[in-house]
């Protein structure tokens, strides 16, 4: 079974350039999470989908970040435009359930991230 | 705001010791995950920890949960140099009393290193 897969793995811009950034999570997993770990710092929650809902984006930093799961299947984070500070790894997660629906449907499985680099 | 604090943050140590890892945690939460990460690879699912007194071994590793005292421990026996990797612990918060964000709140992780 695949994992969850992240696309790019790296990418290098510009500040003020757009970068797209792609998880597919595994297949049947309804939940998809988006986190972001800025060096130095905690890896930190982005937003949550459930199916093609967004389902909790309080971390979201600003309006430069939108994210989309058209079709509740693949998801993209997109960055426009990119600041410096927006440099980091970011990690896609997949679970099939969450919250109280079932203890060990609740466990989140990462892909490798995509690592940025606004310069 | 919930946080959750690891130590040591950085570890070096060598083959044969043993050595622990220790993640406090502000909520109430009683869903504690421990994850590992090799550079450029994904966070494995190590351990799940639902209840107060929970314990899991894996090999060299043994994970367990205070709830009271909002403290898991990870404990590493005997290490060997593929256990070197960093550690994340994380909480969910979800369906918890405060309303917290949907996601896990992770720890600044543990980089571990075990020299021969």
């Amino acid at each position: 079974e695949a994992g969850v897969t992240q696309f790019p793995s790296h990418s290098v811009i510009e500040k003020g350039q757009t970068v797209t950034l792609r998880c597919d999570p595994i297949s049947g997993h309804d939940n998809l999470y988006w986190y972001r770990r800025v060096m130095g710092k905690e890896i930190k929650f982005l937003l949550h989908f459930v199916k093609e809902s967004k389902q909790d984006e309080s971390g979201m930093p600003n309006n430069r970040f939108l994210a989309e799961r058209t079709g509740g299947t693949y998801s993209t984070l997109k960055v426009q435009p990119a600041e410096l500070e927006d440099s980091g790894v970011y990690f896609c997660a997949s679970s099939q359930g969450c919250g109280t629906q079932g203890l060990a449907k609740n466990i989140q499985y990462f892909g490798a991230g995509t690592r940025l680099s606004v310069l | 705001e919930l946080k959750v604090e690891q130590n040591p943050l950085f570890l070096s140590m060598q083959e044969g010791k043993n050595y622990t890892i220790y993640c406090n945690y502000s909520t109430t939460s009683d869903r504690l995950y421990w994850y590992r990460q090799d550079p450029g690879k994904s966070l494995e699912s190590l351990f799940v920890l639902l209840s107060n007194g929970a314990v899991k071994q894996e090999g060299r590793l043994m994970a367990s949960l205070d709830t009271k005292a909002r403290l898991s421990t990870l404990h590493i026996t005997a290490a060997v140099h593929d256990l070197s990797a960093t550690y994340f612990c994380a909480v969910d918060s979800v369906g918890d009393s405060g309303g917290g964000a949907d996601g896990l709140t992770f720890g600044k992780g543990t980089h571990l290193i075990i020299q021969p």
